[in-house]
């Protein structure tokens, strides 16, 4: 069945540093891909929506400038966070709708495995 | 904005025992769905429910939902140490492309 992968799965980085990480549909192709973020004993909130060929979008509160995000084939996105600290250590998770046309069961969108972020 | 709600938000019973894990949402939806992650982890898929449907199962897992109340339970029978998770109902909208996730039970199935 279609699956989507994330990488690096868990990443430790300096305060100040980049971090990108990827987000790749591997059997289907993706026009939209979605951002979510998981702290710790928390549910996942949505962060942005990737649109392949535009501009993400992003939810209130969510800094466009800091979590860069780029969705430049139909089966790959990055959210790149930039200048991290601490605060940005968490869970990311992507996700991507299943395609139009495909059959009916089961769950309507397909999750990534997330990307632990750790900022020192 | 978070529509779904759970509780209890943890739960903690012994293997064999039944848990019962309930979720309310605010607007309409045409399904809903239930997520486990084990900690640390991805989310898995567990049942989807329609909204024409009222109860749903899967192996040891139920389903209800009731739209005139907005809210649906998770029931998992004869619960097993290996059910300990994080529980999560969603709800789909922007034309079921998104979902809004609940804030989850964390279930604790003790030996």
């Amino acid at each position: 069945g279609a699956v989507v992968s994330q990488h690096p799965s868990w990443v430790i980085c300096k305060s100040g540093t980049s971090v990108k990480i990827e987000c790749r549909s591997l059997d289907f192709q993706a026009t939209t891909m979605f951002w979510y973020r998981q702290f710790p004993k928390q549910s996942l909130m949505l962060m942005a929506t990737s649109n392949e060929g535009s501009k993400a979008t992003y939810e209130q509160g969510v800094e466009k400038d800091k979590f860069l995000i780029n969705h430049a084939s139909l089966t790959l996105s990055t959210l790149t966070v930039t200048s991290a600290h601490p605060e940005d250590s968490s869970f990311y998770i992507c996700s991507a709708p299943k395609p139009w046309g495909a059959a009916w069961v089961g769950e309507t969108q397909y999750f990534g495995p997330g990307t632990r972020l750790l900022v020192l | 904005s978070q529509q779904g709600e759970e509780d209890p938000q943890a739960l903690s019973i012994q293997e064999g025992e039944n848990a019962t894990m309930n979720c309310s949402y605010k607007t309409s939806i045409n399904n809903l769905q239930w997520y486990r992650q084990n900690s640390g982890r991805g989310l898995v898929h567990l049942i989807l429910i329609r909204s024409n449907e009222r109860e749903k199962h899967s192996g040891r897992l139920r389903v209800t939902l009731d739209t005139s109340k907005k809210s649906s339970s998770l029931l998992i029978t004869a619960s097993r140490a290996a059910d300990t998770a994080s529980y999560f109902c969603a709800t789909p909208y922007n034309y079921g492309q998104n979902f809004v996730f609940g804030p989850g039970t964390r279930l604790s199935v003790l030996p």
